[in-house]
């Protein structure tokens, strides 16, 4: 079976501070991974993505992510954090069985503090 | 460029109740999804249509039905709404199944409380 962990619930940062929020996955096969962004009342939007290649994804935002095979880990990574970084993060696997399949961490909530 | 839309954006119902939530996408995609949302375990797939005219059944889809009415609308539907049903619903749709990196496209979701 395929899953997602993300271990915090919440990460604080102060604004101009590097983050990272982290995501470990379990797959059998070759890991299909993503990352989104949701802000209050709206909903996920597609930030990166890791399906092969080099092992540090740069995405929206000025977001980056790296793919870590052996542990595990697609960390999402940004050097400086602003404000208005601050939202509900969600790592996600897909199923490489079943591309139809989503699997979703239960979420990480960053709060950036001017 | 809508996206994904989804309505109603609130809605209370009682329990026993029965409603439908509406999806259409503009994106000419292929493949659409209903997931919930709840505090503290992300998000959980109810049902999917790889295409038009097949349904599956995700993680939770006891107490769901779905239709995949043409290309562009997946509507979901509670027959008798039960309290544990409260949550946020999410349709999303992607581009094709064939090829794993393409991303899901969300909608804004639907809130709903069953009392």
């Amino acid at each position: 079976a395929q899953s997602v962990a993300q271990p915090e619930d919440q990460v604080n940062v102060a604004e101009g501070n590097p983050l990272t929020v982290k995501c470990t996955y379990s797959v059998s096969g070759n890991p299909y991974l993503f990352w989104y962004v949701q802000y209050p009342n709206r909903g996920l939007q597609f930030l990166l993505k890791y399906i092969t290649g080099d092992n540090l994804v740069k995405g929206s935002y000025g977001f980056e992510a790296e793919f870590n095979k052996s542990q595990t880990s697609f960390h999402l990574k940004k050097p400086s954090a602003l404000v208005s970084d601050s939202a509900l993060y969600y790592c996600a696997v897909r199923d490489p069985y079943n591309f139809n399949k989503f699997y979703f961490g239960s979420g990480t909530k960053l709060n950036v503090k001017p | 460029n809508a996206g994904v839309t989804q309505t109603p954006k609130f809605q209370v119902l009682k329990t026993g109740q029965s409603m439908t939530l509406q999806c259409a996408q503009d994106m000419n995609h292929n493949s659409m999804y209903w997931y919930r949302q709840d505090p503290g375990m992300g998000l959980r797939l109810i049902y999917y249509s790889a295409s038009e005219g097949t349904t599956d059944k995700g993680e939770v889809p006891n107490g769901y039905n779905v239709s995949r009415l043409n290309k562009r609308e997946f509507s979901l539907r509670l027959e008798s709404a039960a309290p544990s049903q409260t949550s946020v619903y999410f349709c999303a749709s992607s581009e094709s199944f064939t090829t794993g990196d393409t991303p899901q496209h969300f909608g804004d979701g639907t809130r709903l409380s069953i009392l």
